[in-house]
């Protein structure tokens, strides 16, 4: 069955640093996405970026990249020069014929 | 355009009851689903449409019953109301499900006493 895995419950990172979080996936399919989604306190559901499965280069989004590797099966977000604001819960997600997602990790950035 | 709309936003519930929890969309996306969050759980899918007639079932579909007869709704139905099911809920949509963002509601967050 196709699974979405988040290891990292929560995280700390100083304020201006890169962040990664960690996301790997299990699937059969040749053909799907994958997707990252922020949560702020308030509770609203965030888009990020998206990655399809057949897109050769990783897919960027301002300060947002996904680190797509088909073969590990992961797709790591990246989160270049971190400021206060991303303090939320970020969620990795997969479509092929439907769209779940993983339980997620709380980031938190410190000043 | 309004986007994705839930109502209501607040819902207490006792056990036993049944209501349903209101889903609209106005991009005429074909793809709606229902997701429940917990603490620790993330967003767990109940149910899910690939278009109008069209319904299946997600991770946790059991207490809940979903139609899909236009575009627009996908109303979710809790038949008995159970403790378990406290929880915050999401509607989402997106134009098909093979791709590209999906649309969140505000969500609905009910309680069931």
């Amino acid at each position: 069955a196709q699974k979405i895995t988040q290891t990292q419950p929560g995280m700390f990172v100083q304020e201006k640093e890169a962040v990664t979080l960690d996301c790997t996936y299990d699937t059969s399919d040749q053909s799907y996405g994958l997707f990252w989604y922020k949560q702020p306190s308030s509770g609203e559901m965030i888009f990020l970026i998206y990655q399809g499965s057949y897109d050769e280069q990783n897919a960027t989004e301002g300060r947002y990249s996904l680190n797509f590797q088909k073969a590990r099966k992961s797709a790591n977000l990246v989160i270049s020069a971190s400021q206060l604001g991303d303090s939320a819960m970020y969620f990795c997600a997969m479509n092929w014929d439907k769209i779940i997602f993983g339980k997620g990790t709380r980031l938190h950035i410190l000043p | 355009n309004a986007g994705v709309t839930q109502t209501p936003k607040f819902q207490v519930l006792k056990t036993g009851q049944s209501m349903t929890l209101q889903c609209a969309q106005d991009m005429n996306h074909e793809y709606m689903s229902w997701y429940r969050q917990d603490p620790g759980m993330g967003l767990r899918l109940i149910h899910y449409s690939v278009g109008a007639g069209i319904t299946d079932q997600g991770e946790v579909p059991n207490g809940y019953n979903v139609s899909r007869s236009t575009t627009e709704d996908f109303p979710l139905r809790l038949l008995s109301a159970a403790p378990s099911q406290t929880s915050v809920y999401f509607c989402a949509s997106s134009y098909w499900r093979g791709g590209g963002e999906q649309f969140f509601g505000p969500g609905t967050r009910l309680t069931v006493l």
